[in-house]
């Protein structure tokens, strides 16, 4: 499968905890982006990447959000101090130029926090 | 700043009966439009886009949207729905100003469409 990969796909975590997630990009695609979709809501973005170069970052991505994409490849998405605000579905997507309606989403990641 | 209305969150049909997905954005600056579907379980998946030239654009699936520059519009349609068009449908428009400008997706809150036999 060439697509664009999450992991994990759920993660259920106590409020406080910190959690990580990834994310694997089409290959050679240099644009990587991540979205939050909550219930009944639309996806949010919330950072892209052009190659390891974090390019824009969203108001949404407080300080508890970090998120990195060391040697332009895969990238992490971390929450640090999880509140029960966080649960929701974490999207990824690649893009091989710089216009995001050309991207490929990924499955996504559910998290719960409880 | 860019904005997305999708005005029903829900749209019940029987199958093979037209359906009509309404969508209105608001734009500070010249946008591009999407209607993004969304299957359980899978991820968004472009349905069509709106870049420049003809008003009407179709889609996979036998899908088509309008865009209606002076009421802001850009509602998707099919002349005949099948039950695997059972899915969520979100609008969504980009900056397209090109190089200065922001490369986000801007979505609606997404409608679900259920084709009932």
């Amino acid at each position: 499968d060439t697509g664009v990969s999450q992991d994990p796909r759920h993660k259920i975590t106590k409020r406080g905890q910190n959690v990580t997630f990834r994310c694997d990009p089409i290959s050679e695609h240099n644009r990587l982006y991540w979205y939050r979709q909550t219930l009944g809501q639309g996806p949010e973005f919330l950072t892209y990447f052009q190659n390891e170069a974090q390019l824009e970052k969203s108001r949404l991505l407080s300080d508890r959000f970090s998120a990195e994409r060391p040697k332009g490849s895969f990238s992490t998405l971390e929450i640090q101090r999880t509140e029960q605000g966080d649960s929701a579905m974490y999207l990824c997507a690649s893009s091989p130029e710089a216009r995001a309606f050309r991207a490929f989403f990924g499955q996504g990641t559910r998290l719960t926090v409880v | 700043a860019q904005s997305v209305t999708q005005l029903d969150s829900q749209v019940p049909v029987f199958e093979e009966a037209p359906v009509e997905l309404r969508c209105n954005y608001s734009s500070s600056v010249s946008v591009y439009l999407f209607w993004y579907v969304q299957y359980p379980n899978q991820g968004l998946q472009l349905l069509l886009k709106y870049l420049s030239g003809s008003t009407l654009v179709k889609g996979i699936n036998g899908f088509e949207a309008e865009f209606n520059k002076s009421q802001t519009s850009f509602h998707l349609r099919k002349p005949s729905v099948h039950i695997s068009d059972t899915a969520e449908y979100f609008c969504a428009v980009s900056d397209s100003r090109g190089q200065g400008g922001s490369e986000k997706l801007v979505f609606g809150k997404g409608t679900k469409l259920t084709v009932n036999p």
